[in-house]
């Protein structure tokens, strides 16, 4: 089976930066992706990285490292609407299905 | 906005019933998924739909539920014989790439 890991809470400070980690363990891989959800809200797509290395869209920035079935989201300049769940997920091999992390909630404080 | 909705965005029913969910993605969106998700978990998938072709559906999902989308558009997902178990946000996708995904507001059932 697929499984991924990432941390139940992080918080950080208004302007701070935070990195919001993943870990997963599949039997194949095609890429990892991240999502934000507001409380009450539907999941918004933030990235997909597929190859080693850093992705970068504005604030919001993802790393990968295939070699160590291992991501992270970085976020900077944090602002108060940032307090939100992230989700990592990734595609099951062979199939269609997404399988997703159990999400990280990051609290922002003033 | 993803151009995603959903209807109705809110059911309470009494267990035992039957109930209906409709999904409208935008057109572009040939791959649609639908999942459910309970408070403080990730979403849960349930089945994908490519064009109007079901090609996979979650086996931990019982006979109960069923999906469809006749024409390749909108979709339905359809539980029978609700239990208070179904209880759970249900949330609906599309997209033109199984990675990136774009998600409907969801319709919140309960189930009494």
């Amino acid at each position: 089976g697929q499984s991924l890991e990432q941390p139940s809470e992080v918080t950080a400070v208004e302007g701070a930066i935070v990195q919001i980690n993943c870990t997963y363990q599949t039997s194949g891989f095609y890429g990892l992706s991240w999502y934000q959800q507001h409380d009450g809200g539907a999941p918004t797509f933030l990235s997909y990285n597929a190859l080693d290395g850093l992705e970068e869209t504005g604030r919001f920035s993802s790393f990968l490292s295939r070699s160590d079935s291992y991501g992270y989201l970085l976020l900077q300049e944090l602002q108060m609407k940032d307090s939100a769940s992230y989700f990592c997920a990734v595609r099951d091999t062979g199939g269609f299905k997404t399988i997703f992390g159990a999400g990280t909630r990051l609290f922002v404080k003033a | 906005d993803t151009g995603v909705s959903q209807d109705p965005r809110h059911k309470i029913t009494k267990r035992g019933q039957n109930v209906t969910f409709r999904c409208d993605p935008i057109s572009e969106h040939n791959r649609l998924y639908w999942y459910r998700q309970t408070l403080g978990q990730g979403p849960e998938f349930l089945t994908y739909f490519q064009n109007e072709a079901q090609l996979e559906k979650s086996r931990l999902l019982s006979d109960r539920f069923s999906a469809e989308r006749p024409k390749g558009s909108f979709s339905t997902l359809e539980i029978q014989r609700t239990e208070q178990g179904d209880s759970a946000m249900y949330l609906c996708a599309g997209g033109a790439s199984t990675d990136t995904q774009y998600f409907g507001p969801g319709t919140r059932l309960t189930v009494l």
